[in-house]
């Protein structure tokens, strides 16, 4: 089975700086889907990026990017220009290519707090 | 374009009553999951169904716990006699289960209270 491991219960910044939240897993599956979901107060759900693993780039959008590295099982987020609205849970998510085992699996997660 | 739909927002309910959660996948969307959130954790699979069948039920508790989603209507998690242990947000995601579409987009989660 796979396993996330986020082994940052709490991160801070500095507003308008850059933070990285950590991420490993654990699959013995070569092709498969890495997630970020932010879950602010209110505890919606919200997707900031995904990553498809067979592509070798990394993801990107607007503030937000990873670092995707095969190998080692590793998927940090990076958020530049922190802003207090990124204030929030953040969870890693994992997801088998196909078949029955579509559900996502999550880490523990990361409480971002950011400072003005 | 309504995303998806969950409800009641919260639940409270007595030790050995039933609750029913609700939930509405987005518009043409047939893959519903339920996951459960106990408070300081991440959230846990529970269920996987598409319309009229169970896929996966492989992290839904053996008793008390039912899940459907019929052909017309809501997808419903239903947890018979409940107790405090129950008390957690649960929260439903929808896909559009086609091929290669693979994001799952969340509702805003059920919070239940158990007394």
């Amino acid at each position: 089975a796979q396993t996330v491991t986020q082994s940052q219960p709490e991160m801070s910044v500095q507003e308008a700086e850059t933070v990285t939240l950590s991420c490993t897993y654990d699959t013995s599956e070569s092709d498969y889907y890495l997630f970020w979901y932010k879950q602010p107060p209110s505890r919606q759900m919200i997707l900031v990026i995904r990553q498809e693993a067979y592509k070798q780039q990394n993801a990107t959008e607007n503030r937000f990017s990873v670092n995707f590295q095969k190998a080692a099982k590793s998927f940090s987020l990076k958020i530049s220009d922190s802003q207090l609205g990124d204030a929030a849970m953040y969870f890693c998510a994992y997801r088998s290519p196909s078949g029955s085992a579509r559900q996502l699996t999550f880490g523990s997660g990361t409480q971002l707090t950011v400072l003005p | 374009n309504a995303g998806v739909m969950q409800n009641p927002r919260h639940l409270v309910r007595r030790r050995g009553q039933e609750a029913r959660l609700r939930c509405s996948p987005m518009k043409g969307h047939s893959h519903v999951y339920w996951y459960r959130q106990l408070p300081e954790e991440g959230l846990k699979f529970m269920v996987y169904l598409q319309k009229e069948n169970i896929i996966d039920e492989s992290g839904m508790p053996k008793e008390r716990f039912s899940a459907e989603f019929p052909k017309e209507g809501p997808s419903i998690l239903r947890i018979q006699q409940v107790v405090r242990g129950d008390s957690a947000a649960y929260f439903c995601a929808s896909s559009p289960g086609i091929q290669g579409i693979y994001i799952q987009y969340f509702g805003a989660g059920t919070r239940l209270s158990v007394l």
